[in-house]
């Protein structure tokens, strides 16, 4: 089972903020997904990166794929109490998903 | 188009007694997956499905049953429940295809299980 680590466990930041959440893996990831989860409620999908170095977009929020395709990141510009929610980086293979453990993220205003 | 819906929302459970989670989608998925999520240990697959009639264990089976007899539900059942599998439970479906690199799954807003 590929084991994925993200960092940081947790941020607290203002209103206004950037900041970039990682997702690491010691192997290889065929594609990798991105979600955010609310309290309460389940994980929703954000993007999916397929090829190395690949860079998308999604309003403030910029998702990265590193060249090896053992690692992404998750960048926030200006963020907004509405991206509070944890944050789950997941190696898709076929059928299944395999999460990491996530990055909670909280947006004070 | 209500996606993927999960009864109950909320559940207690005395040791020892059994009951059937359920998850039904509208999108004509064919994969379909039973995660549970505890604090400090991230999502964690349990059962899966390619297709209807098909299942397959994930990375914690031990005391849940799944079967698929329709593409569109996918039933999770405690045989006979523990304090451990006190945990919030999601479904999640998604298209097959695409090879390898999967398409994004759509997820059930969850249930809340608690057993005493």
């Amino acid at each position: 089972t590929q084991l994925l680590e993200q960092s940081p466990q947790f941020l607290s930041i203002q209103e206004g903020e950037n900041l970039t959440v990682y997702c690491n893996s010691s192997s290889v990831f065929s594609s990798l997904q991105w979600y955010r989860q609310e309290p309460g409620e389940g994980p929703v999908l954000l993007v999916t990166v397929v090829t190395g170095g690949e860079v998308k977009k999604l309003k403030r929020l910029t998702f990265q794929f590193g060249d090896a395709r053992k690692d992404s990141s998750l960048h926030i510009t200006a963020a907004q109490p509405g991206d509070t929610g944890l944050y789950l980086c997941a190696s898709s293979r076929y059928s299944t998903l395999t999460f990491g453990k996530g990055t909670m993220l909280l947006v004070s205003p | 188009n209500a996606g993927v819906t999960q009864t109950p929302k909320f559940q207690v459970l005395k040791t020892g007694q059994s009951m059937t989670l359920q998850c039904a989608q509208d999108m004509n998925h064919e994969y379909m997956s039973w995660y549970r999520q505890d604090p400090g240990m991230g999502l964690r697959l349990i059962h899966y499905s390619v297709g209807a009639g098909i299942t397959d264990q994930g990375e914690v089976p031990n005391g849940y049953n799944v079967s698929r007899s329709t593409t569109e539900d996918f039933p999770l059942r405690l045989l006979s429940a523990a304090p451990s599998q006190t945990s919030v439970y999601f479904c999640a479906s998604s298209y097959s295809g695409q090879g390898p690199w999967g398409y994004g799954y759509t997820f059930g807003s969850g249930t809340r299980l608690t057993v005493v």
